[in-house]
C-alpha cells in the first residue's frame, strides 16, 4: 500500500513548455486533487475530482489541465511553462466523495520554470 | 467561496508551554476544519480535525475547538517539545479544502 504517489520529485522546465506531473492512488479514494505551495500563502486549489470521469477548477486553475479517467490516476498538465508556475505541488487523496475524511497528500514534486 | 485566516503567522515558545494557532473562515457552510502540520521538506501531515457537529475535541497533548457562530476555531498544544516545530496550517471547507497560509512554530530547548 504505497498511498499517494508523485512523480517527479523535482523539474526543471523551460518557458513554454510543457509537462504532466502524475498522481497515483492505490486507497481507492473517490476525491483527488491538486494543490500549489507557495512561501507564504499556504496551500492553494488548482483542480479537484469527485470520481472517475468528474473534474472541477479550484482557486487557481489557469494554466493547468486535469483529467480523471480512473479512480487511481489524477495528472496535472502544464500547458505552457511560465516562470509563475514554479512551485511546489502536492495531490492530495480522500477516502469519500467529499472531504470530510482528511486528505492523504504525495510527497509533493518541486517544479522550477526557467 | 471560502476565505480562512491563520494567526500568528510566526510563533516561538519555550520548551514546555502552550502554543495557540487561531483561525477564522468565512463561509457557513464549512463544515470540516482540519489542522496539518508540516515538517521543513516533508508532505503536510494531518494531526487532528473537527466537525461541525462538535465542539472540542483533544488527542493527547493537541485540542482544536471550534465556534461555529463566530466562525473561529483553534489549536491548543501543550507542553510544547522540540519537534513540535514546524509549519501548522489550518483549514476549512464542505466539498473542497481552503488552507490558512500556515503558522511557522518554533520551540526552544
Amino acid at each position: 500500500n504505497a498511498g499517494v504517489t508523485q512523480t517527479p520529485k523535482f523539474q526543471v522546465l523551460k518557458t513554454g513548455q510543457s509537462m504532466t506531473l502524475q498522481c497515483a492512488q492505490d486507497m481507492n479514494h473517490e476525491y483527488m486533487s491538486w494543490y500549489r505551495q507557495d512561501p507564504g500563502m499556504g496551500l492553494r486549489l488548482i483542480h479537484y475530482s469527485v470520481g472517475a470521469g468528474i473534474t472541477d477548477q479550484g482557486e487557481v486553475p489557469n494554466g493547468y489541465n486535469v483529467s480523471r479517467s480512473t479512480t487511481e490516476d489524477f495528472p496535472l498538465r502544464l500547458l505552457s511553462a511560465a516562470p509563475s508556475q514554479t512551485s511546489v505541488y502536492f495531490c492530495a487523496s480522500s477516502s469519500t466523495g467529499t472531504v470530510n475524511y482528511g486528505y492523504t497528500f504525495g510527497s509533493g514534486t518541486r517544479l522550477t520554470v526557467v | 467561496g471560502e476565505n480562512v485566516e491563520q494567526h500568528p503567522s510566526t510563533l516561538s515558545v519555550q520548551e514546555g508551554d502552550s502554543a495557540v494557532i487561531k483561525c477564522t473562515y468565512s463561509d457557513s457552510a464549512s463544515n470540516y476544519f482540519p489542522w496539518y502540520k508540516q515538517e521543513l521538506g516533508k508532505r503536510p501531515q494531518l494531526i487532528i480535525d473537527i466537525r461541525s457537529n462538535v465542539g472540542e475535541k483533544k488527542d493527547q497533548r493537541i485540542a482544536v475547538t471550534l465556534n461555529k457562530t463566530a466562525k473561529h476555531f483553534s489549536l491548543h498544544i501543550t507542553e510544547t517539545q522540540p519537534e513540535d516545530s514546524a509549519v501548522y496550517f489550518c483549514a476549512a471547507g464542505y466539498s473542497t479544502l481552503t488552507f490558512g497560509k500556515g503558522t511557522m512554530l518554533l520551540v526552544s530547548p
